[in-house]
């Protein structure tokens, strides 16, 4: 198994600004993925982020609006720009990690943001 | 795009009963199905994945099952406790992606 971390936890933002999430994992992998979880509803992808690649948006999600970074094997950020009240919701980083029998995704413990 | 359904939607059982929780895809092009847990205001927990190549898998009281031809996976939980109140949720990976079911959330009455 993999463990992953997040940071922040929970924050309360003020509608207009930006915040960025962070996500480590303890070992290399190719593939990470941003996940929205927002009340009452279940994951929905925004982006797959590749290390040396742009990330690549899922309909619905724009790079102006949730810039993604990948700078190297074990870490990913994730801002939330332009903040609105609809942007309240727990925002989950995943990492795939690849055998030779599958592919397995584990989950960062999520950020709970919410906005004023 | 794959579509995964999780019926029911919420599940209240006395303790000692076993649960069965279902979960139909759309796409049976998968590669694998993993079921997770998510306590309330809290990340995922990977319970059970199931290759595409596999009909089931077991882990303790946890057993899943995958009939990828009628795009069906059941996860059965046997002598549920308390402790076993969670969201639970299946996932389908297929094109490099997972796609998640809206979950089914369980409670488990001591």
């Amino acid at each position: 198994s993999a463990v992953i971390s997040q940071k922040p936890s929970r924050d309360i933002c003020q509608r207009g600004t930006s915040l960025t999430i962070q996500c480590q994992v303890d070992s290399q992998v190719t593939m990470m993925f941003w996940y929205r979880q927002q009340p009452g509803q279940s994951l929905t992808l925004i982006a797959t982020a590749n290390q040396g690649s742009e990330a690549t948006y899922e309909s619905g999600f724009v790079i102006d609006k949730f810039p993604i970074s990948r700078p190297n094997l074990t870490f990913s950020t994730l801002t939330v720009s332009n903040m609105s009240p609809e942007d309240s919701s727990i925002y989950l980083c995943s990492a795939d990690f690849r055998d030779s029998l599958t592919d397995t995704q584990y989950f960062g413990p999520g950020t709970r943001l919410t906005v004023l | 795009k794959q579509e995964v359904t999780q019926i029911p939607a919420a599940l209240s059982v006395p303790e000692g009963e076993n649960l069965v929780l279902n979960c139909s895809f759309t796409d049976s092009a998968i590669y694998n199905l993993q079921w997770f847990r998510q306590d309330p205001g809290k990340g995922l927990t990977s319970l059970l994945l199931i290759q595409s190549s596999q009909r089931e898998q077991t882990s303790g009281r946890l057993n899943a099952s995958l009939d990828k031809s009628s795009g069906r996976s059941t996860l059965y939980i046997a002598a549920s406790q308390p402790g076993d109140s969670a969201t639970y949720l299946c996932a389908v990976f297929n094109d490099y992606k997972l796609s998640f079911g809206a979950g089914t959330t369980v409670t488990v009455r001591a």
